[in-house]
């Protein structure tokens, strides 16, 4: 069975700071990571996916995340955040073989301030 | 391409009833999951579907129950409802389970309130 602990449940930050949300994982077995958000009253939508190879994945709107197997660890960052960030981030692994079941943390509030 | 799609958007039911909810895959997708998002615990894993059939369901109890139809679009149904059944419900459908790596692809979401 697998388990996502996203450390955080509300991130407050002004407008071009910096951004970390972090996200550890436990399993038994390899996993896959992804990184989803909410806009309010919308569903989840893919933000970034890490299956194999390079440790650090890049989203299109300048968001990274970087695996790393020794921390079970897949957090996500910004180098500047923008009002439109305001979301809910939700962290989610899925075994790498046999059940496609993925497993979400219970999210974090990204709260971007003018 | 359209996207998945979830009816109703909003439902309003009291105590006892059943609620109806409904989910259509993206084309080509013929797995489909349902996940529970009640405020503050993150997404509950509800059912899952391939191919017609259930493969695997959550922590639920059985007046949570669904199915899948031959068009892959899936039908969720909860009996004997109860407050602790308001929610958001997540529809999300994925590829084959042969080629899948556990990327879903959501829909908007049904909004049960339960009186």
């Amino acid at each position: 069975a697998q388990s996502v602990t996203q450390l955080d449940s509300q991130v407050p930050v002004f407008e071009e700071a910096p951004v970390e949300l972090r996200c550890n994982y436990s399993s038994s077995v390899s996993v896959y990571l992804f990184w989803y958000v909410q806009y309010p009253n919308q569903g989840l939508q893919l933000l970034l996916k890490y299956l194999s190879g390079s440790t650090l994945v890049e989203s299109i709107n300048g968001f990274e995340a970087e695996f790393n197997k020794s921390q079970t660890s897949f957090h996500l960052r910004k180098p500047s955040v923008h009002i439109s960030d305001t979301a809910e981030y939700f962290c989610a692994v899925t075994p790498s073989g046999g059940s496609y079941i993925p497993t979400f943390g219970r999210g974090t509030s990204l709260i971007v301030h003018p | 391409e359209a996207g998945v799609t979830q009816s109703p958007t909003h439902l309003i039911k009291t105590r006892g009833q059943q609620a109806t909810l409904r989910c259509s895959p993206i084309s080509g997708h013929t797995s489909v999951y349902w996940y529970q998002q009640a405020l503050g615990l993150g997404l509950q894993f509800l059912l899952w579907y391939d191919e017609g059939e259930e493969r695997n369901r959550g922590n639920f109890p059985p007046r949570f129950s669904g199915r899948q139809f031959p068009n892959y679009s899936s039908e969720l149904n909860v009996n004997a409802l109860e407050l602790e059944d308001s929610a958001l419900y997540l529809c999300a459908s994925s590829f084959a389970s042969g080629t899948n790596t556990g990327e879903l692809f959501f829909g908007e979401g049904s909004r049960l309130t339960v009186l």
